[in-house]
């Protein structure tokens, strides 16, 4: 089955500690990868994806084919990056779910002072 | 205009009652979802429309039946639900399947 596994469901670190949220995907091919973030009180966003290269926030996540995964990093922790955060692929070719996403059950980070 | 806007904010019904959830974006985005949301779970996909025609239906309960009445526009009728229905209903909508999804704030639905 294909799936997505993120192995923490609570990550709390210190400010300024560097912090790293696991995401693994059994997905066959090359799946989009997608990190999607929910800050308390506001609705679900995209944090970053895979095919941007991008760095948000302080952001980044490189995505490993060998061993099928997209952590997400940040060397510096910030009390506002306190959130719930999903890694969530997209599998172009996957049969009738063309383009879903499928949604990890989601990183709790809390970002103590 | 960059957001999904969904109506009501609150829902609360009983077992017999009919409702319907609204979802609205102004953005040309030609693919609309409908999500599920329980209490500290990840999003479900319901829903998934493609340029106004319904392309994915995961194994939902017919007791939810979702309509697209133009491309600006998706709608989620509500008919004679459980109490384990009760959960923040999303609305997303992207430009194609395999971009980013905008959110909308989600309805929080209560049945009794």
């Amino acid at each position: 089955a294909q799936r997505v596994t993120q192995p923490e469901k609570l990550l709390s670190v210190f400010k300024g500690a560097p912090v790293e949220l696991k995401c693994n995907y059994s997905y066959s091919g090359s799946p989009e990868l997608f990190w999607y973030v929910q800050y308390s009180r506001q609705r679900l966003q995209l944090l970053l994806r895979h095919i941007s290269r991008e760095s948000i926030k302080g952001f980044t996540a490189d995505l490993n084919k060998g061993e099928t995964s997209f952590h997400l990093k940040k060397p510096f922790a910030q009390e506002e990056d306190s959130a719930m955060y999903y890694c969530a692929p997209v599998h172009p070719n996957y049969g009738g779910s063309q383009g879903n996403l499928i949604f990890g059950k989601g990183t709790k980070l809390s970002v103590k002072p | 205009d960059t957001e999904v806007t969904q109506t009501p904010k609150h829902l609360v019904m009983g077992m017999t009652n009919k409702k319907s959830l609204k979802c609205e974006q102004h953005m040309g985005h030609r693919a609309m979802y409908w999500y599920k949301q329980k209490a500290k779970k990840p999003p479900e996909l319901m829903f998934v429309y493609s340029y106004e025609k319904l392309s994915i239906n995961e194994s939902v309960p017919s007791r939810f039946s979702p309509e697209c009445p133009n491309s600006s526009l998706l709608n989620l009728h509500l008919h004679a639900l459980q109490p384990e229905d009760s959960a923040l209903y999303l609305c997303a909508s992207s430009q194609g399947r395999d971009n980013e999804q905008f959110f909308g704030p989600g309805t929080r639905l209560t049945v009794l």
